[in-house]
Formats: structure tokens, C-alpha cells, sequence
């Protein structure tokens, strides 16, 4: 079945430093897979997707993620965080046309 | 380009009755799909709907349910409302929605209290 774990519930940086935030997954075929961002009361946009090709993924604000078929990981990182990067984070599967699999969410907090 | 828009932004139903939720796709987008978001269970899907059609189900009771019109705005529907269904609602619209990978823009949500 596939299924989405994101280990950390909580992130605190301090603006500037670096961030990577974990993902992995469980799905039996090469998946499709996605980072969304979710500001407090706001829906879900789309920060980067991975879906062949080249593993390492830019997406916008600065984003990038790195698919590894390995450790079946796919994993956020930001070399500079900035305070408005503060929001909630779903790595997220999507099989079948729309029905993604989400993870839990990590929660950011930038420390000025 | 206008956004996926869902309206209302915020409800505050008694238990008991029941309430419709609408949602706005992307225009040209015939995929819609809903979702529930509560801080326990996360984000879980509901049902998908492509050319008026349900194409995908999650596990929730027959008390949910929707529907797709012509123009592929979607409605969903939760009679009989219970404590447990206050949630944010998610709405997500893509292109065709077929195969895997296909890019979903999400709306804001309609924001759910049942008391």
C-alpha cells in the first residue's frame, strides 16, 4: 500500500540556517512525488514535483529536492531560510491522478 | 488565471444536519478531487470526480458524498453531521487527472465546525 512518513513532526531553525525537511515513502511502482507548502488557513501550493529523469528537483522559493530510489526518500532542503519560509510542509504521493497519499506534515518555525 | 475557488470559506453547522460544500476548478480543469484535513488524521482523501463522473474513493461513510456538473464544478455533501466531521475541506483541480503525476492546484479550503 502506498503511505507517505514524514519523521519529523516539528522544525525549529534560525533564519539563515539551512533546512531539510525528511520524507519517505512506500509504493510498489517509480512514484510520482511532491512537496506542497500549507500556510496557517490557506490551502496546499505546490513548491516542487518529481515525476523522472533528473533526481535532484528545483522548485520555487528556493527549494529543491533530491529523489532517492535507495533509501526511497525524497527529501526538502533550502540552503538559506528566511522567516516568511515558516508554514506547514506535506510531502505527498500521487499514484492516480488526483488521490495523493500525504504525510503528517512538518510544522516550521523560523527563530529570527 | 483565476485559482480553484471554494466557497463557503467558513461554516458552523449543529450536529444532525447536513451541509454542501462548493468548489470551482481551475477553468479547463475537469479533474476535482476533496479532501479532509484534521490535526489528527492529517490530510485524507475523499473522492475524485472527472467528467461528472466519481472516479476514486477514499474511506469515509456514505454520509459523504458529491457530485460533478457540466461545467465540472463540484459539490460535496455531509448529512447527518457529527462532532468528529469538523475539518478543513481541501478541493484540488487538475488538467485531466489521468495516469499518475498529474499536477493538482489546491483551493483554500472551507473551514468546517459542527457543534
Amino acid at each position: 500500500a502506498q503511505s507517505v512518513t514524514q519523521p519529523d513532526i516539528h522544525i525549529t531553525v534560525s533564519e539563515g540556517a539551512s533546512l531539510e525537511l525528511r520524507c519517505n515513502y512506500s509504493y510498489g511502482a517509480t512514484p510520482y512525488l511532491f512537496w506542497y507548502v500549507q500556510s496557517p488557513g490557506q490551502g496546499l501550493q505546490l513548491l516542487l514535483k518529481y515525476f523522472s529523469g533528473d533526481t535532484l528537483v528545483q522548485g520555487i522559493k528556493g527549494f529543491e529536492a533530491e529523489f532517492k530510489r535507495s533509501q526511497s526518500s525524497f527529501n526538502l532542503r533550502k540552503p538559506s531560510v528566511h522567516w516568511s519560509d515558516a508554514a506547514e510542509y506535506f510531502c505527498a504521493v500521487g499514484p492516480t491522478g488526483n488521490q495523493f497519499y500525504f504525510g503528517t506534515g512538518t510544522s516550521l518555525t523560523v527563530i529570527p | 488565471k483565476a485559482g480553484v475557488t471554494q466557497t463557503p470559506r467558513y461554516l458552523i453547522k449543529t450536529r444532525g444536519q447536513q451541509v454542501t460544500l462548493s468548489c470551482s476548478p481551475i477553468s479547463g480543469h475537469r479533474s476535482v478531487s476533496w479532501y479532509q484535513q484534521t490535526p489528527g488524521q492529517g490530510l485524507q482523501f475523499l473522492f475524485e470526480y472527472f467528467s461528472e463522473t466519481q472516479r476514486n474513493k477514499g474511506n469515509f461513510p456514505g454520509r459523504f458524498s458529491g457530485r460533478q456538473f457540466s461545467n465540472s464544478r463540484s459539490e460535496m455533501n455531509v448529512s447527518t453531521l457529527e462532532l468528529g466531521d469538523s475539518a478543513l475541506y481541501l478541493c484540488a483541480s487538475s488538467k485531466s487527472g489521468t495516469g499518475g503525476g498529474t499536477e493538482a492546484f489546491f483551493g483554500q479550503g472551507t473551514r468546517l465546525t459542527v457543534v
